[in-house]
């Protein structure tokens, strides 16, 4: 199994400002991913991280407004840039695991 | 694209009820997890299936990969199974398309 921590657990934060989320497992992974959960919503994938390369995005989602690192096989951050009021969502990450798929608890963003 | 139909979107229950939460997909998928979120917003895998039927506890998910439908059933219902179930088919082998959740209230 995997445990994955991430911090901030929550934050409330002003328009145009920038947070970075990290994610933590605790084994080594090859790809993680960073989900987004907006209100009243389900899981939307933002970006799968790779370590040693660039991150994938998906269509809707751009490195600038959500640049992410992956220095290690156990870590990546998120970075929400530039942000306003929509950009209130949970953040998730999550790995892949033996028939089974691990997230992480989530930060939740409210921006003002 | 592929779309990903919920059904119920809500459902209060009575404790000990017998529930089912069904999920239709419209293209071809390499497996299908059942995903559990409390309302502190966690989630959980509770299933991952690519074909015919598992069984958890209580727990059972079925797939028919044919008509492109999987279900979940709670038997015997407890107020800590109120949480939103989430079906996700898997495409790519990684990439997931996700169910807009059922959100199951069960009364004690």
């Amino acid at each position: 199994s995997a445990v994955i921590s991430q911090k901030p657990s929550r934050d409330i934060c002003q328009r145009g400002t920038s947070l970075t989320i990290q994610c933590q497992v605790d084994s080594q992974v090859t790809m993680m991913f960073w989900y987004r959960q907006q209100p009243g919503q389900s899981l939307t994938l933002i970006a799968t991280a790779n370590q040693g390369s660039e991150a994938t995005y998906e269509s809707g989602f751009v490195i600038d407004k959500f640049p992410i690192s992956r220095p290690n096989l156990t870590f990546s951050t998120l970075t929400v840039s530039n942000m306003s009021p929509e950009d209130s969502s949970i953040y998730l990450c999550s790995v892949d695991g033996i028939e089974t798929q691990y997230f992480g608890p989530g930060t939740r963003l409210l921006v003002l | 694209k592929n779309e990903v139909e919920q059904s119920p979107q809500n459902l209060t229950a009575q404790e000990g009820e017998f529930i089912t939460i069904n999920c239709s997909y419209s293209v071809g998928i390499s497996a299908l997890h059942w995903l559990q979120q409390h309302p502190g917003g966690g989630i959980v895998s509770l299933f991952m299936l690519s074909s015919g039927k598992k069984k958890h506890g209580r727990l059972i998910a079925t797939i028919n990969i044919q008509e492109k439908h999987s279900s979940l059933h709670i038997t015997a219902s407890h107020p800590r199974d109120s949480a939103v179930y989430i079906c996700a088919p898997v495409y790519n082998f990684n990439k997931f398309y996700f169910g807009s959740g059922t959100k199951l209230n069960v009364k004690p």
